[in-house]
């Protein structure tokens, strides 16, 4: 079945820090991908999302590109702040027309001034 | 214009009770989700509707799950002879439609506890 594997947190860094989160994907087709965020007490928001291969989603500083040869979509930011500390979900939605997604475990960011 | 809202945002209950979660969707989607939020299983996909309509039931962890969508607008998730198991965040979610570039919105959460 379709699954989503991103990198085990939680990850640490100091502010003005460069940010990867790696998510990589198993799924038929072609899936849209997304990355959402859970700021501490707080429900998840979408952060940014990309419906087709090479589509770069971008908001807020964030950027993930889509990439169907290595079926990965990886979170990056060039400067981190401490208010980015919120745990990360990749997320994909596939071809099934549910619109069901499958989400990632989650990744910790804690951002230390 | 309002988002998802959800009520109770916390849920104390003893082992064997029936509790009731309700999600009111942004209004004009006509798709909803509920998702489960625990420390063991991560966020896991119980049920969508279209509509009214619950197509597919099979991600309700038991048969003691269920969960209705009135007038294409509030849904509830029933949850009968709790157990301590069934703890979790409850997230509801809702989208224009089901297709696979359609964003979803999420609640904030009904926090359950099963004592």
């Amino acid at each position: 079945g379709d699954s989503v594997t991103q990198m085990e947190g939680p990850v640490t860094l100091s502010e003005e820090a460069f940010l990867t989160i790696n998510c990589t994907y198993t799924a038929t087709g072609y899936p849209s991908l997304f990355w959402y965020v859970q700021y501490p007490g707080e429900g998840l928001q979408l952060l940014l999302k990309a419906t087709k291969a090479d589509d770069k989603g971008s908001n807020k500083g964030f950027e993930a590109t889509y990439r169907k040869e290595t079926t990965s979509f990886h979170l990056e930011k060039g400067s981190v702040q401490v208010s980015d500390s919120a745990v990360y979900f990749c997320a994909l939605s596939d071809q099934s027309n549910t619109g069901k997604l499958i989400f990632g475990q989650g990744t910790t960011l804690q951002v230390k001034p | 214009g309002a988002g998802v809202s959800q009520s109770p945002s916390n849920k104390v209950t003893e082992k064997g009770k029936d509790v009731e979660l309700r999600c009111d969707p942004i209004s004009g989607h006509t798709a909803l989700y509920w998702y489960r939020q625990s420390l063991g299983q991560g966020l896991e996909f119980l049920i969508y509707f279209q509509g009214n309509s619950a197509p597919d039931k099979s991600g309700l962890p038991s048969d003691r799950f269920s969960a209705e969508r009135t007038g294409g607008s509030v849904s509830t998730l029933t949850i009968q002879r709790t157990q301590q198991e069934d703890s979790a965040v409850y997230l509801c979610a809702s989208s224009l439609g089901l297709a696979r570039t359609d964003t979803q919105y999420f609640g904030p959460g009904t926090r359950l506890t099963v004592l």
